[in-house]
Parts: C-alpha cells; sequence; structure tokens
C-alpha cells in the first residue's frame, strides 16, 4: 500500500516557539492531504485540508493563523504551529488519499508535540 | 453533517473470546466506512472499509465488519481474539468524493485479558 511518512515522530518545545511538522508521501502524488488532532484518550478531529498549490480549508473552530500549512510539493505538506503553548500539546497525524478514486486514506504514523 | 457514534468506550474480552464493536453512522449520502486500529501513541492502521457490494466485508487480522443500511450501523466483529489485538478501534465515515476526509467515532478501547 502507499506509504505516509510523518517527521518528526515527537518534539518538545518552549511555549512561544514554533514547531514545523512534515506530511509526505512516499511513493505516490497526493493533491490533498488532511490533518487531525487527536487529544489523549479521545478521537482524532479534522483540523484542516491541505491543498497542493493552493490555500488549506480550516475546519470551524481552528485558527488559521495558528497552524500554517503548506503543502508545496505533490508530495509535501507541513503544519507549523506557531507561538505553540501548553493547550497545543497533542498528536498530530497527517492523512492523503491514494488509489482510484482516492478511495483509501493513508495514515502518517503521527507527531506526538509537547509544549512546556 | 455527518457524525459517528461508537457507543462502548471500553471493553475488555477474555483472549479467545469474540468481539464486536459497535459503530452507528449518521450521512446524507451513500457513505464510505472504514476500521481502524490505533496502537498507544501510533498512527492508524487500516483493519477494512467498505464501499459498496457485499454488506459482509473481510479485512486484516481476521477482522469483519457488516454494513446494515436499515440501522446505519457498521459493527466490527473478530471470532478469536488474541492479547495482539489490545488496541484503539475507530469507525470513520467519508464521502466519495472528498478524497477522504473522514470523520471518525470517539473509539473504543480494547483490552484483552489472558
Amino acid at each position: 500500500g502507499a506509504v505516509v511518512s510523518q517527521h518528526p515522530s515527537w518534539v518538545i518545545c518552549k511555549s512561544g516557539t514554533s514547531v514545523k511538522i512534515e506530511c509526505r508521501s512516499l511513493d505516490f502524488q497526493a493533491t490533498t492531504m488532511f490533518w487531525y488532532r487527536q487529544f489523549p484518550k479521545q478521537s482524532l478531529m479534522l483540523m484542516a485540508t491541505s491543498n497542493e498549490g493552493s490555500k488549506a480549508t480550516y475546519e470551524q473552530g481552528v485558527e488559521k493563523d495558528k497552524f500554517l500549512i503548506n503543502h508545496a510539493s505533490l508530495t509535501l505538506s507541513t503544519l507549523t504551529v506557531t507561538s505553540a503553548h501548553p493547550e497545543d500539546s497533542s498528536f498530530y497525524i497527517c492523512s492523503a488519499p491514494a488509489g482510484s478514486p482516492n478511495t483509501e486514506a493513508f495514515f502518517g504514523q503521527g507527531t506526538r508535540l509537547t509544549v512546556v | 453533517a455527518q457524525s459517528v457514534t461508537q457507543p462502548d468506550i471500553h471493553i475488555t474480552v477474555s483472549e479467545g473470546a469474540s468481539l464486536e464493536l459497535r459503530c452507528n453512522y449518521s450521512y446524507g449520502a451513500t457513505p464510505y466506512l472504514f476500521w481502524y486500529v490505533q496502537s498507544p501513541g501510533q498512527g492508524l492502521q487500516l483493519l477494512l472499509k467498505y464501499f459498496s457490494g457485499d454488506t459482509l466485508v473481510q479485512g486484516i487480522k481476521g477482522f469483519e465488519a457488516e454494513f446494515k443500511r436499515s440501522q446505519s450501523s457498521f459493527n466490527l466483529r473478530k471470532p478469536s481474539v488474541h492479547w495482539s489485538d489490545a488496541a484503539e478501534y475507530f469507525c470513520a465515515v467519508g464521502a466519495l468524493g472528498a478524497g477522504n476526509k473522514l470523520t471518525f467515532g470517539g473509539g473504543t478501547r480494547v483490552l484483552v485479558k489472558p
């Protein structure tokens, strides 16, 4: 199956700094990628849809100035958490659709962000 | 708007016993339905999916699920649970043409007793 690689798998940062998370489709091209957030012992909530070559689409309640998404190529989307605060600590997971017609989502391994 | 409900937050089952995880969805069109498994601190692994056709779907690791349109359900089953099946299980619904933008249920944590 298709492989989605997410990096880093975990990161600890100081409050007020920014953190970039990368999501790569390794063996296929993805014009769309999705970013989810998962709080401990909770489900995944869609944050935004990353669109190659255009602006991301954010879900209601997600601050686009805080969670910057860039989809610069057909294999890479990045999520930057700006001015991170402890409440941003979470598990962030990306996914990319593959197959025909994009009938399956392949997930990265996730990034555990801890803001101290 | 679509939604997915997994009524059971936790389920404890003995190794070798059968397992059934419930999933109910609300969706205005023909749903694409998925079951994913997540081990602690890990990403998601697809167990199985339903798009159309046979309503009984076979997946990996001995799992199967049955789509029942009349009940808006997509329950996951396994005849005999192994200790390695202890994990969090998520049911999700997506839309055709939406590139797999998924709505997830709250998840069910499965504990396996020896």
